[in-house]
């Protein structure tokens, strides 16, 4: 089955640039997507279609595609950017939606 | 004003069943499709189901292929998932979404606030 790899965990200090990393083989085929998921809430996208950000998150967000792996970018990061990401993507051939396992950002 | 309410979580026993319920509102719930994904406690999110607006179209994940079972009516609003032979893996917070899809695929854009199955002896 197709699966999507991220990192376990980031750590950044305030006002540095997190990179968050998802590799899969379809990610040249397929969009990619992006969550933040806070303690006791459900996720909230913060980046679809690869690098297009929703108007509601912050200009600090970005989102890139280099082939196989899709990159989450967090400029100039606050204490309130700690939480939980997950990269998302779908496998067509077997009509199934796939998230990474997810990244821990902490910010120290 | 998108609402989606999930219930009939609850703590049952393996190899037990329970079926849950997405009640939806704000949106043309007949022309959208609904998603199940889970989140076991502290681990990360999966998706489990989905059914098309018009129930022709249903696929699973993996791990739940032969055991659970997705359905809707679409006069009420409110899709249905049904849990047979759970394991003690079950054990999650079940969220339903829907999909904003985007070609072959799409983003999950709203969320309900998840309901609690435990499966445990």
């Amino acid at each position: 089955s197709y699966e999507l790899t991220q990192p376990p965990s980031v750590s950044v200090s305030p006002g540095q640039t997190a990179r968050i990393t998802c590799s899969g083989d379809a990610l040249p085929d397929q969009y990619g997507y992006w969550y933040q998921q806070r303690p006791g809430q459900a996720p909230v996208l913060v980046i679809y279609k690869d690098t297009e950000r929703p108007s509601a998150i912050p200009e600090r967000f970005s989102g890139s595609n280099s082939g196989t792996t899709i990159t989450l970018t967090i400029s100039g990061v606050q204490a309130e950017d700690e939480a939980d990401y997950y990269c998302q993507s779908a496998d067509s051939s077997s009509s199934s939606w796939v998230f990474g396992g997810g990244t821990k950002l902490t910010v120290l | 004003q998108v609402h989606l309410v999930e219930s009939g979580g609850g703590m049952v026993q393996p190899g037990k069943s329970l079926r849950l319920s997405c009640a939806a509102s704000g949106f043309p719930f007949t022309t959208y499709g609904i998603h199940w994904v889970r989140q076991a406690p502290g681990k990360g999110l999966e998706w489990v189901a989905v059914i098309s607006h018009d129930e022709s179209k249903i696929y699973y994940g993996d791990s739940v292929k032969g055991r659970f079972s997705i359905s809707r009516d679409n006069s009420k609003n409110t899709v249905f998932l049904q849990m047979d032979s759970l394991r003690t893996q079950d054990t999650a917070t079940y969220y339903c979404t829907t999909l904003c899809t985007i070609g072959a695929t799409g983003y999950f854009d709203y969320w309900g606030q998840g309901t609690l199955v435990t499966v445990s002896s």
